[in-house]
């Protein structure tokens, strides 16, 4: 069965450090990783997802085979990016749902 | 910002009595889902539809009930039988292409549910 494992609950870090939410994942066969993200009194919704190899409000994804992970990095971190981080996997060619890890609250200090 | 709305945002529940979340969607979306989500535990699946009269199991399906009679509706019951009810409740849903893939999740609002 896939795994996702998200070793911090709460990372705290200054306005303007980089910022590093770890995501490692088990799964045999071949993932698709996905950041979600939830803003104080928001939905959860999508923040990125490897397939689109896009920068989302400077936070980039690489997913590393090798190492079984797909962290998450921004250069920067500003206020706003305090939140409820999710990793979540789903199987490319499988036929169930998305697997989330437990979350990561991340919190800005200014 | 509507697409997938939840009702009530609020709900309070004696012990004993079985209680209905409605879930409702109008993205033409296939497939839905029912998610709780407690401090410290994430996300975790309770059921999932990917077709219309057709759902699964999912981790935590105990206590739990589901109907899917029509595309843009899944209402969740929770009854009596849920040891633990007391959390907040995420419905989402996600076009699911040729049946085989999972696309992105959209998310309700959620509704906090309190056992009294």
């Amino acid at each position: 069965a896939q795994r996702v494992t998200q070793p911090e609950k709460l990372l705290s870090v200054f306005k303007g450090a980089p910022v590093e939410l770890k995501c490692n994942y088990s799964y045999s066969g071949s993932p698709e990783l996905f950041w979600y993200v939830q803003y104080s009194r928001q939905r959860l919704q999508l923040l990125l997802r490897h397939i689109s190899r896009e920068s989302i409000k400077g936070f980039t994804a690489d997913l590393n085979k090798g190492e079984t992970s797909f962290h998450l990095k921004k250069p920067f971190a500003q206020e706003e990016d305090s939140a409820m981080y999710y990793c979540a996997l789903s199987e490319r060619s499988g036929n169930t749902p998305l697997v989330f890890g437990k979350g990561t609250r991340l919190s800005v200090i200014a | 910002d509507g697409g997938i709305t939840q009702s009530p945002k609020y709900l309070f529940r004696k012990e004993g009595q079985n209680v209905t979340l409605s879930c409702e969607q109008n993205l033409n979306h296939d497939a839905m889902y029912w998610y709780r989500q407690d401090p410290g535990q994430g996300l975790r699946l309770i059921y999932y539809s990917q077709i219309v009269n057709d759902f699964q199991k999912g981790d935590i399906a105990e206590g739990y009930s589901v109907s899917r009679e029509k595309k843009e509706s899944f209402p969740l019951t929770v009854t009596s039988a849920q040891k633990n009810p007391t959390a907040f409740y995420l419905c989402a849903s996600s076009i699911d292409r040729e049946g085989r893939e999972f696309d992105e999740q959209f998310f309700g609002p959620g509704t906090r549910l309190t056992v009294l």
